[in-house]
């Protein structure tokens, strides 16, 4: 069974302040995405990686795939009450699912 | 352009019971599919349709059972409902297979 695992699966922090959120898995992806959810509505679609190393902004946050495609990193500078959300990552597979992580839960208190 | 919009929003639901859920897709987009969300466990996912036939299945009992309609709107029927179908339901659409998913703002079901 192919899993991704996010961590943390729950951060509270300042603005202001800095944070990374992890994606990770044993298996290879032919892409991953990132999603932000918000209370009462579905995901939205940030942004998609595809290639090995790929680093994509986006603003303030920054995407990684890693060399292997097995893993990813949403980093956010100076985090803002805004960006509180639930982030989730989804890795395509060899047989087109979308393959989901359980998320992490953000918290930016003003 | 308006979004994926889904009926109802909340539910609430008694054992054994069944429920049906509506997702009228984005204009255009002919594809459609279902998740559950439940905390801590992530996205679920229960089935795609596109064209009226169900293209992709996810590891769901049969108590769980969908259909798409000629104009692309979408329902899934939960059939005996148990404590444990209490979640999030959301439907997806896309243009196409492959492309970007666009999310509705879900169901809330709650099976008592």
């Amino acid at each position: 069974t192919q899993l991704l695992e996010q961590s943390p699966q729950f951060l509270s922090i300042q603005e202001g302040e800095n944070l990374t959120v992890y994606c990770n898995s044993s298996s290879v992806f032919s892409s991953l995405q990132w999603y932000r959810q918000e209370p009462g509505e579905g995901p939205v679609l940030l942004v998609t990686v595809v290639t090995g190393g790929e680093v994509k902004k986006l603003k303030r946050l920054t995407f990684q795939f890693g060399d292997a495609r097995k893993d990813s990193s949403l980093h956010i500078t100076a985090a803002q009450p805004g960006d509180t959300g639930l982030y989730l990552c989804a890795g395509m597979d060899s047989n087109y699912q979308l393959i989901w992580g359980a998320g992490t839960k953000l918290i930016i208190k003003p | 352009k308006a979004g994926v919009t889904q009926t109802p929003r909340y539910l609430i639901k008694t054992r054994g019971q069944q429920v049906t859920l509506s997702c009228s897709p984005i204009s255009g987009h002919r594809s459609v599919s279902w998740y559950q969300q439940t905390p801590g466990q992530g996205l679920q996912f229960l089935f795609e349709y596109f064209s009226e036939t169900q293209r992709n299945k996810g590891n769901f009992p049969g108590r769980f059972s969908g259909r798409q309609f000629s104009n692309s709107r979408s329902e899934m029927n939960v059939s005996t409902l148990e404590l444990g179908d209490s979640a999030l339901y959301l439907c997806a659409s896309e243009r196409d297979s492959q492309e970007t998913q666009y999310f509705g703002p879900g169901t809330r079901l709650l099976v008592l």
